[in-house]
């Protein structure tokens, strides 16, 4: 079965930029969406189809999509940017989550 | 405003059923598939089903396969899965979401409702 691979966490300074990565076999061939979540809440799609943001999601958020490793971009990192980020693809008809990376912002 | 709401979570015996159900408003039920994931305590997302906006089509995570049925009523706007033979390791809460921009179950999801929890105990 298709794996994701995510980071367990990834800090980040105030203001700077931070980068999860979400690997798996030949990834760039599928189309990734990025969720993030806060806790006690349901997921936000942040991210969809490797690099679009839905309406309502700050430019701050880009996603990139290549080889073996799509990548979820976030520039000039706010407090309220911490949370838990998942990147999810479709597999044979299946839905695949990664594991999910905890964002914290110092 | 799209709207989805599940309920009929709870406690369960293992080995027990339990049919949850999800409650949608606010765009035309029938044209969007829909999904159900679930996420155990403490731990990460986990597609559960998936079924096409006339309910002809169904998908499942190995995990479910033989033991959850995912089904709609579009005339009621509502989404159902019947989960039997439960075990421990299908406590969570569930979620039911949707892609509100493709109608498509093969995309990323940009709805979802709150979730409704399951624990399954002996």
């Amino acid at each position: 079965s298709y794996e994701l691979t995510q980071p367990l966490s990834v800090s980040v300074a105030l203001g700077q930029t931070a980068r999860i990565t979400c690997g798996g076999n030949n990834i760039g061939s599928k189309n990734v969406h990025w969720y993030q979540q806060k806790p006690g809440q349901a997921p936000v799609l942040v991210i969809y189809r490797d690099y679009n943001r839905p309406s309502g999601i700050p430019e701050r958020f880009s996603g990139s999509n290549s080889g073996n490793t799509a990548t979820l971009t976030i520039s000039r990192a706010q407090a309220g940017d911490e949370a838990d980020y998942y990147c999810h693809v479709w597999d044979s008809s299946t839905g695949v989550f990664g594991g999910g990376a905890k964002l914290t912002v110092l | 405003e799209v709207q989805l709401l599940e309920s009929g979570g709870g406690l369960v015996q293992t080995g027990g059923s339990l049919r949850l159900s999800c409650a949608a408003s606010g765009f035309t039920f029938s044209d969007y598939a829909m999904s159900w994931v679930r996420q155990a305590p403490g731990k990460g997302l986990e597609w559960v089903s998936a079924i096409s906006g006339s309910g002809g089509s169904t998908y499942y995570a190995d995990s479910v396969k033989g033991r959850f049925t995912i089904s709609r009523d579009n005339s009621k706007n509502t989404l159902y899965v019947q989960m039997n033979s439960l075990r421990a390791e299908d406590t969570a809460v569930y979620y039911c979401a949707n892609s509100g921009y493709s109608g498509s179950w093969y995309d990323g999801f940009d709805h979802w409702g709150q979730g409704t929890l399951v624990t399954v105990s002996s």
